[in-house]
């Protein structure tokens, strides 16, 4: 396998469900990011990671529990989630936290909740 | 706060025409890098170009071209001689680090370009 890969590729879930994304980058980055991506909206920037230290919580719920065991894996964990979560989720790798790195994107986990 | 904004919702055209992805942005920052991507049905963002606030350089790639202008706080993206390959949705996008040292990426609404064989 290469670049950045996501499963499941689509997940529907009840409001009552526990289930889990994840994300693997085969590129020997440092840095992973989870982005979500729904209708209408703009893609929003949800956590970061650098040496596998949370970096960045961008005023996420608490229904999103993010975990990073070490720097090629990213799991999202979901638990009591509401249908405006419904979206999709990308996950992206980049060499470091840099600015100056372009991230690499996963193609990405199609969520809904029922 | 930064901002970026993709005017263009919705973009429709023949196949060989050009056509203009506008982006518009901003930031208090000095230092700060600039992309696009390219997002096809398929769902993962491909990323096309990077450029810093330093150098404001156009730059040709092939049938892509970059139009950096500071003054103008824009960074637009021409597509010459449009293939229906090229139907996706782009997005425009700003980084800076942030005070955690990592980079944060801001993204446009994007821009849906559908050509038309």
């Amino acid at each position: 396998e290469t670049g950045v890969t996501q499963t499941p590729r689509h997940l529907v879930m009840g409001m009552t469900n526990k289930k889990s994304l994840k994300c693997e980058q085969h590129l020997g980055h440092n840095a992973m990011y989870w982005y979500k991506q729904s209708a209408k909206k703009p893609l929003e920037l949800m956590f970061v990671y650098n040496f596998k230290e949370q970096t960045e919580n961008n005023s996420v719920p608490s229904r999103f529990s993010p975990e990073c065991p070490n720097s090629s894996h990213l799991f999202l964990h979901l638990h009591t989630l509401q249908p405006e979560d419904s979206a999709l989720y990308l996950c992206a790798s980049s060499p470091s936290g840099s600015s100056y790195n372009e991230q690499f994107f996963g193609p990405g986990t199609r969520l809904t909740v029922l | 706060a930064q901002k970026v904004t993709q005017a263009q919702t919705e973009i429709s055209v023949v196949e060989k025409e050009d056509v203009t992805l506008d982006c518009v942005y901003e930031t208090r920052d000095t230092t700060y890098y600039l992309f696009w991507y390219k997002q096809p049905p398929s769902g993962e963002l491909v990323f096309l170009i990077r450029r810093n606030s330093f150098d404001e350089q156009n730059e040709i790639s092939g049938r892509y071209s970059w139009n950096f202008q500071k003054s103008t706080s824009s960074f637009n993206f021409t597509i010459t001689a449009s293939q229906v390959v090229d139907s996706a949705v782009y997005f425009c996008a700003l980084s800076e680090e942030s005070q955690g040292g990592s980079e944060k990426l801001v993204f446009g609404k994007g821009t849906k370009l559908t050509v038309n064989p």
